[in-house]
């Protein structure tokens, strides 16, 4: 199957700092990029959906000024965690979708994110 | 509205048993994708299976076979004689070509 490569896979970054994390597919060209949340425990929370070219669209609850996000190519999508704070630890996970609606959808391998 | 249960929030097992991973399902789209995935400790989802809407034929994999029934909207897993490098969060997810949705994930505990 096709192939998302996320990184860094893990980041321990001092709180007020900035983080990026990107997702690139690496054979494919990807219109669409998610990106999703996961706290311990729990299930993946989608956070922003972002289209390459366009702005990202948010889900309900998502500060799209703390979690930015940028979609400039068809192959890279990047997720910027600003003024990252320790509630902001978490795992963030990528997926990228070929052809734009109704293409088939693949996961990076997720970065772990500690602010300490 | 989309939606995906996953009722059976932890299950343990001894090596060697069968055991079942319930995922039910709600949709009104009727072209959809429905996935298994696994999640081991170290974070990464790894591909299972994926099933079309349009396919009910059931799969076996190996130890792995899928139940699926639209009657019921259910799409269940099923590993035969379990090891201990099963234990690991499984979550059953649909697409709808717009968005995924993911059940909340079974933690899957299989002990020696």
């Amino acid at each position: 199957g096709a192939v998302v490569s996320q990184h860094p896979s893990w980041v321990i970054c001092k709180s007020g700092t900035s983080v990026k994390i990107e997702c690139r597919s690496l054979d494919f060209q990807a219109t669409t990029m998610f990106w999703y949340r996961q706290f311990p425990k729990q299930s993946l929370m989608l956070m922003a959906t972002s289209n390459e070219g366009s702005k990202a669209t948010y889900e309900q609850g998502v500060e799209k000024d703390k979690f930015l996000i940028n979609h400039a190519s068809l192959t890279l999508s990047t997720l910027t965690v600003t003024s990252a704070h320790p509630e902001d630890s978490s795992f963030y996970i990528c997926s990228a979708r070929e052809f734009g609606t109704g293409g088939e959808a693949f996961f990076g391998q997720g970065t772990r994110l500690t602010v300490v | 509205a989309q939606k995906v249960t996953q009722a059976q929030t932890e299950i343990s097992v001894v090596e060697k048993e069968d055991v079942t991973l319930d995922c039910v399902y709600e949709t009104r789209d009727t072209t959809y994708y429905l996935f298994w995935y696994k999640q081991p400790p170290s974070g990464e989802l790894v591909f299972l299976i994926r099933r079309n809407s349009f396919d009910e034929q059931n799969e076996i994999s190996g130890r792995y076979s899928w139940n699926f029934q639209k009657s019921t909207s259910s799409f269940n897993f099923t590993i035969t004689a379990s090891q201990v490098v099963d234990s690991a969060v499984y979550f059953c997810a649909l697409d709808n070509f717009n968005k995924f949705y993911f059940g909340s994930g079974t933690k899957l505990n299989v002990k020696p």
